[in-house]
């Protein structure tokens, strides 16, 4: 079936300090991959997406890359800030599917 | 534009009681999700509405749980009786149809005890 795994946290980094959160996935065919958000007390919120091989994804400073061969869409970033302390899930949505499937999720924690 | 709206933000019941949980979607979003998220783990989902109708309620606890979307709007998902293994967040998701964008709600967070 499809599924999606995460790197394990919590992950807790200095402030400007390079980020990646690895995500990798099984599916069939080509599915969609996303990089949810989860501040604290407030609902998912999207905050990347690919929707095929080689596409990145970008949002406010975040980065992923759509990787068909290795299976894998990690999240990047430069430089965090503290304001980056959050929950960050990786899912997908299976080709022709309609729901997403979630990793377990990363803490990240971010000191200044 | 007001995003998807759940309420009660928060609920601590008894286990055996009833609850229940309010979705009001992002208007004009046709498709309609119910999620589920243990702590510590990714949303699972529950049910989904195209419409008023459940087109996808395999891992929905029968049992206990049901669900409602009359109109094809609002939707209300209840619990009866609740298990202290139902305690978790219940997230309500909408998007404009099964290929665009999900947005999620805050959650309703159940505590049963």
């Amino acid at each position: 079936g499809n599924s999606v795994t995460q790197m394990e946290g919590p992950v807790t980094l200095s402030e400007e300090a390079f980020l990646t959160i690895n995500c990798t996935y099984t599916a069939t065919g080509y599915p969609s991959l996303f990089w949810y958000v989860q501040y604290p007390g407030e609902g998912l919120q999207l905050l990347l997406k690919a929707t095929k091989a080689d596409d990145k994804g970008s949002n406010k400073g975040f980065e992923a890359t759509y990787r068909k061969e290795t299976t894998s869409f990690h999240l990047e970033k430069g430089s965090v800030q503290v304001s980056d302390s959050a929950v960050y899930f990786c899912a997908l949505r299976a080709q022709g599917a309609q729901k997403l499937v979630f990793g377990q999720g990363t803490r990240l924690t971010i000191n200044p | 534009e007001a995003g998807v709206v759940q309420s009660p933000r928060y609920k601590i019941i008894e286990k055996k009681q009833p609850v229940a949980f309010w979705c009001n979607p992002i208007s004009g979003h046709n498709t309609l999700y119910w999620y589920r998220q243990n702590l510590g783990q990714g949303p699972e989902l529950l049910i989904r509405y195209e419409n008023e109708e459940a087109v996808d309620d395999s891992q929905l606890p029968k049992d206990r749980f049901s669900a409602e979307r009359l109109k094809g709007v609002d939707s209300t998902l209840k619990i009866q009786p609740a298990e202290l293994g139902d305690s978790a967040v219940y997230l309500c998701a909408s998007s404009l149809n099964t290929q665009n964008t999900i947005y999620f709600g805050e959650g309703s967070w159940l505590t049963v005890v």
